[in-house]
């Protein structure tokens, strides 16, 4: 069974501070995902990433998938209120890791 | 356009009692997924459908627990005799492909239907 493990469970920071998530595996991935959900709402996908050692951008956030496509890093730089929500990565097998629950106070 | 629309948004039921959750996928897309999802925890994968077949049945709990799709469209889950532990945010979710053929058939969620069994 493949497994996500994401760290840090619960993450809450101040605005303007930079922080970076994680999506650990010991399973190979042909591709991975990462999502986000607000409360009261479903998972709204950020980006796909296929290629190992590839890296994804989407404004202030940048996504990173290892060489071996074992794991993936989000980044945010300049955290925001807006960024705050729950940062789920989902394997290609219907696997999701448990997520990062985002705070960024004002 | 319209996207994945669940029923009810919340639901509270007696133990005991079946419940029957219903989805809408976004009109044209093929696969279709259940999901379970407890307090702040991630997503546990129930079923998909291909179409109105279901290849995977691997996450359904027990068997109480079972789903149809007609019409290759919308979906009902059904919980059978529920139990306190069957309370939680069940979503829904449906792509253009699935998933297991394509990397570029990303997953389209509903917001959910709370269920609490009291």
């Amino acid at each position: 069974t493949q497994l996500l493990e994401q760290s840090p469970q619960f993450l809450s920071i101040q605005e303007g501070e930079n922080l970076t998530v994680y999506c650990n595996s010991s399973s190979v991935f042909s591709s991975l995902q990462w999502y986000r959900q607000e409360p009261g709402e479903g998972p709204v996908l950020l980006v796909t990433v296929v290629t190992g050692g590839e890296v994804k951008k989407l404004k202030r956030l940048t996504f990173q998938f290892g060489d071996a496509r074992k794991d993936s890093s989000l980044h945010i730089t300049a955290a925001q209120p807006g960024d705050t929500g729950l940062y789920l990565c989902a394997g290609e097998k219907l696997v999701f890791g448990k997520g990062t629950k985002l705070t960024v106070n004002p | 356009g319209a996207g994945v629309s669940q029923s009810p948004s919340n639901k509270v039921t007696e133990k005991g009692k079946d419940v029957e959750l219903r989805c809408d996928p976004i009109s044209g897309h093929t696969a279709l997924y259940w999901y379970r999802q407890s307090l702040g925890q991630g997503l546990e994968f129930l079923i998909y459908f291909q179409g109105n077949s279901a290849p995977d049945k691997s996450g359904l709990p027990s068997d109480r627990f079972s789903a149809e799709r007609t019409g290759g469209s919308v979906s009902t889950l059904t919980i059978q005799r529920t139990q306190q532990e069957d309370s939680a945010v069940y979503l829904c979710a449906s792509s253009l492909d699935s998933v297991l053929s394509s990397y570029n058939s990303p997953l389209h969620f509903g917001n959910g239907t709370r269920l609490t069994v009291t």
